[in-house]
């Protein structure tokens, strides 16, 4: 079983919609969650880490369920500037370096 | 302005030749990490650096080696022991302390021709 898992997508979604992305771990003892976004042939960036009591950034809205052991990633009123692969990235805990990425969802906003 | 730096942004390599990739980072981050990543597939990790003149394997270390002799610097070597060595790479830093996220370079797009 891989250690972090996400629907590849894609999505299309129209402008203006609201969409959420789910991504599962493995790793009970997991302690820190992040999304990332990845545009075309660009590198990941840091969309927003996750925190245990959920967390928002504008129009993204972040949730963490520790019990079914997955996160969420909920844009609402999608801009074409939205479009890209949203990754999620899990650790944990022992060090950066266990970094676990999923293979990302890919989003693409139509106008 | 703070960032990590990876040169060049494309290079091509025919077989049989080593190559090495460039990671700088100005951030003062004590851990550095590289990356491949492959059309489909998530970033594997490759090889890890928490300190100077210390590094460790990831899970795909095979044909590749790195060096940890400045803080700011961890460069790449693909070897001609790598049997697919075509990908993208990516340089990554953050701070040692744990939970913390990492942050990219913009990668380097290696072709073998």
């Amino acid at each position: 079983r891989k250690e972090v898992e996400q629907d590849p997508g894609p999505f299309n979604v129209p402008e203006g919609a609201t969409v959420a992305f789910n991504c599962t771990y493995s790793n009970s003892a997991s302690q820190s969650f992040f999304w990332y976004r990845q545009d075309c042939r660009k590198e990941p960036k840091l969309l927003m880490s996750v925190y245990s009591s959920g967390n928002e950034d504008g129009r993204f809205t972040a949730q963490l369920n520790r019990a079914s052991q997955y996160i969420s990633l909920l844009i609402r009123d999608s801009k074409l500037s939205d479009s890209a692969t949203y990754l999620c990235v899990v650790s944990p805990g022992t060090g950066a370096n266990n970094l676990f990425f999923g293979t990302g969802t890919r989003l693409t906003v139509i106008p | 302005d703070g960032g990590i730096t990876q040169s060049p942004k494309y290079l091509f390599r025919k077989e049989g030749q080593n190559v090495t990739l460039s990671c700088e980072q100005n951030l003062n981050h004590d851990a550095m990490y590289w990356y491949r990543q492959d059309p489909g597939q998530g970033l594997r990790l490759i090889y890890y650096s928490q300190i100077v003149n210390d590094f460790q394997k990831g899970d795909i270390a095979e044909g590749y080696s790195v060096s940890r002799e400045k803080k700011e610097s961890f460069p790449l070597t693909v070897t001609s022991a790598q049997k697919n060595p075509t990908a993208f790479y990516l340089c990554a830093s953050s701070r040692a302390a744990r939970n913390t996220e990492a942050f990219f370079g913009q990668g380097t797009r290696l072709t073998v021709v």
